[in-house]
């Protein structure tokens, strides 16, 4: 059972770059959500999905995109990287259940310069 | 709404020393709370969580909880701290209005333990 599988683990972009961060899960749970990791601020919610097709903004949004055509996948796209989104990018996947807990991925460092 | 607030963001002990990290919350209904580890450059991995079965929960590498809803708080606790304990921790509730519910981290606390 692999949970939450995240890649690449490492990115260098240049400012003005696109990518996109790849989330993976294989429990069949319907709640998928993206967070970015900051020294100081803990984890904060970018975006969120509750099925597929279903996808929700979280705090802080802009700048990035995210869909979710299937159960298994959620990708993070940053459609035009700026240096403020260096930072280690989370992928968590939970049940749709609020007493249960999230399984996190191992984690995506990138770097904007 | 509902937030989380952990008291303190690092946190020194001595070996073998108590470890203790303070979680306080603020929800408008009952929440579900939960206790995340994070060592170096890797994910958040769950130490234990309150789902209203009992007030003192216990977790996993000695670690315990207790939930006290006068006080809206969550602290951790371990007896006796070990090196292997140093890493960063972070409190999360989940629940709310919805049913489901987002999950909402603190800022999270290092510990570091010393000889």
């Amino acid at each position: 059972n692999a949970g939450v599988t995240q890649t690449p683990k490492f990115q260098v972009l240049k400012t003005g770059q696109s990518m996109t961060l790849q989330c993976a899960q294989d429990m069949n749970h319907e709640y998928m959500s993206w967070y970015r990791q900051d020294p100081g601020m803990g984890l904060r919610l970018i975006h969120y999905s509750v099925g597929a097709g279903i996808t929700d903004q979280g705090e802080v949004p802009n700048g990035y995109n995210v869909s979710r055509s299937t159960t298994e996948d959620f990708p993070l796209r940053l459609l035009s990287a700026a240096p403020s989104q260096t930072s280690v990018y989370f992928c968590a996947s939970s049940p749709l259940r609020a007493n249960t807990e999230a399984f996190f991925g191992q984690g995506t460092r990138l770097t904007v310069v | 709404a509902q937030s989380v607030t952990q008291l303190g963001s690092h946190v020194s002990v001595s070996e073998g020393a108590l470890v203790l990290l303070r979680c306080n919350y603020s929800s408008s209904v009952p929440p579900y709370l939960f206790w995340y580890v994070q060592y170096p450059n890797q994910g958040l991995q769950l130490l234990l969580k309150y789902t209203s079965a009992a007030t003192l929960v216990k977790g996993i590498n000695g670690f315990e909880a207790e939930f006290k809803k006068s006080e809206t708080s969550f602290h951790l606790t371990k007896p006796s701290a070990h090196m292997s304990d140093a890493a960063e921790y972070f409190c999360a509730v989940r629940g709310g209005t919805d049913s489901w519910g987002k999950f909402q981290f603190g800022a999270g606390t290092q510990v570091v333990v010393t000889p």
